[in-house]
Parts: C-alpha cells; sequence; structure tokens
C-alpha cells in the first residue's frame, strides 16, 4: 500500500525567511510525485511533477527536489501570498494517486 | 478553457436524503476521481473511474455510489446510508495509465447536513 507523510503539520515564517516542507513516501514503483497548493475552500492546485531520484523543479520561489525516499519543497524568501496548504501525492503500480495530509504554511508580513 | 468544474459550491442535506454532485471535465481525461477532505485527515478517496462505464471503490466508498456513462462526467451520489457526510468533496481527473500524469482538481463542493 503507497503511504505519504508530510512533515510539519503546520509552519509559520516570516517574510523572507526560507524553509523546507518534507514528503516520505513508500510506494510500489514510483510513477509520479506530485507537489499542489490548496487555498482555503479551494481545490488543490498543480504546482510540479517529479518522477525520478535527483530530479529538481521549480517555480518563482518554490523548489522541489527528490530522493528514493523523500521529496522536499523548498522555499525561499517566501511572501504572504505564499501561504497555504502544501499537498504531496505519489503514484505507484495502481496508479492512483495517494495524498499526504499536507503542511499548512503561514507567512507572516 | 480546458479544466474540471464542479456544481454546486455548496449542497445541503436534509437527514435520510440523497444528494448527487456534479464533475464535469473538458480535458480529454480517461481517468477521473472523487475525494473527500476533512480536517486534519488528507484527501481520501472514494472512488474511480479509469474508463467509461467502469468504476472501482476507494478507500472509503461505503454510503456512496458513482456512474460513469459519458468520459466527460462522473457523478457521485451520497446516499442516506452515509452516516457522516458533512465534507469538501474533490473531483479530479488525470490521463489514464499507462500514460499516468499529474491529477487536476474542480473546485470542490462543501456539503453539509442540516
Amino acid at each position: 500500500e503507497d503511504q505519504v507523510t508530510q512533515s510539519p503539520e503546520a509552519l509559520r515564517l516570516q517574510e523572507g525567511e526560507s524553509s523546507s516542507l518534507n514528503c516520505s513516501y513508500t510506494v510500489s514503483g514510483l510513477r509520479g510525485l506530485f507537489w499542489y497548493r490548496q487555498d482555503p475552500g479551494k481545490g488543490p492546485e498543480f504546482l510540479f511533477t517529479l518522477y525520478s531520484a535527483g530530479e529538481e523543479k521549480e517555480k518563482e520561489r518554490l523548489k522541489a527536489t527528490l530522493t528514493k525516499k523523500e521529496s522536499f519543497l523548498h522555499i525561499t524568501a517566501p511572501k504572504p501570498e505564499d501561504s497555504a496548504t502544501y499537498l504531496c501525492a505519489v503514484r505507484g503500480g495502481s496508479y492512483i494517486p495517494t495524498f499526504g495530509r499536507g503542511t499548512s504554511l503561514i507567512v507572516h508580513p | 478553457d480546458g479544466g474540471i468544474t464542479q456544481s454546486p459550491k455548496y449542497l445541503f442535506r436534509k437527514e435520510g436524503q440523497n444528494v448527487t454532485l456534479s464533475c464535469e471535465q473538458n480535458l480529454n481525461h480517461d481517468a477521473m476521481y472523487w475525494y473527500r477532505q476533512d480536517p486534519g485527515q488528507g484527501l481520501r478517496l472514494i472512488y474511480y473511474s479509469q474508463i467509461v462505464n467502469d468504476f472501482q471503490k476507494g478507500d472509503i466508498a461505503e454510503g456512496y455510489s458513482v456512474s460513469r456513462e459519458k468520459k466527460e462526467s462522473f457523478p457521485l451520489t451520497v446516499t442516506s446510508a452515509q452516516k457522516n457526510p458533512t465534507a469538501f468533496y474533490l473531483c479530479a481527473s488525470s490521463t489514464g495509465s499507462p500514460g499516468s500524469t499529474e491529477a487536476f482538481f474542480g473546485q470542490g463542493t462543501r456539503l453539509t447536513v442540516v
């Protein structure tokens, strides 16, 4: 059974204070690891897909990295508008996405 | 614009009543999914369909039913057998296996029992 664990559950940062979110996973035959951003009361918005260890993707202040056991979402010099819940998901041999519980990020001005 | 449309955004259900949540996509995706989201629980899979006229139970299918008569549509019925239906419901779609890619989500339906 595929499993995804995200940490921390919640993170409070000051504007400009860089940090990282963790996503640990176990999956049979990784076919993709996905990061999403979710704002309150809305559906998740797709950010990145990573397929193999060593791969990195960047978008503005966000950078996602992948190893064989975990993925990190690095947030560089965050702004208040980066406040959201960040979800990690994996797709394995079943092709069904399995999600973690998310990390709630609050960035204070 | 291509995307996934869920309706209604808010839905209120009386005790013992069945309600149907709509999900339509124009992305030409084969696979569609229904997730339930509760505070602190993450997204839990209710049902999924990888092709028209076929669907499978997810982890929490009891009290729910679906149909997949058209590629574009995957409605979810919350039946009176679902004892705790108040939640945020999310529909998603993706290309089907083996060319499986990321899933895209609708904006959700918030269901409340009154």
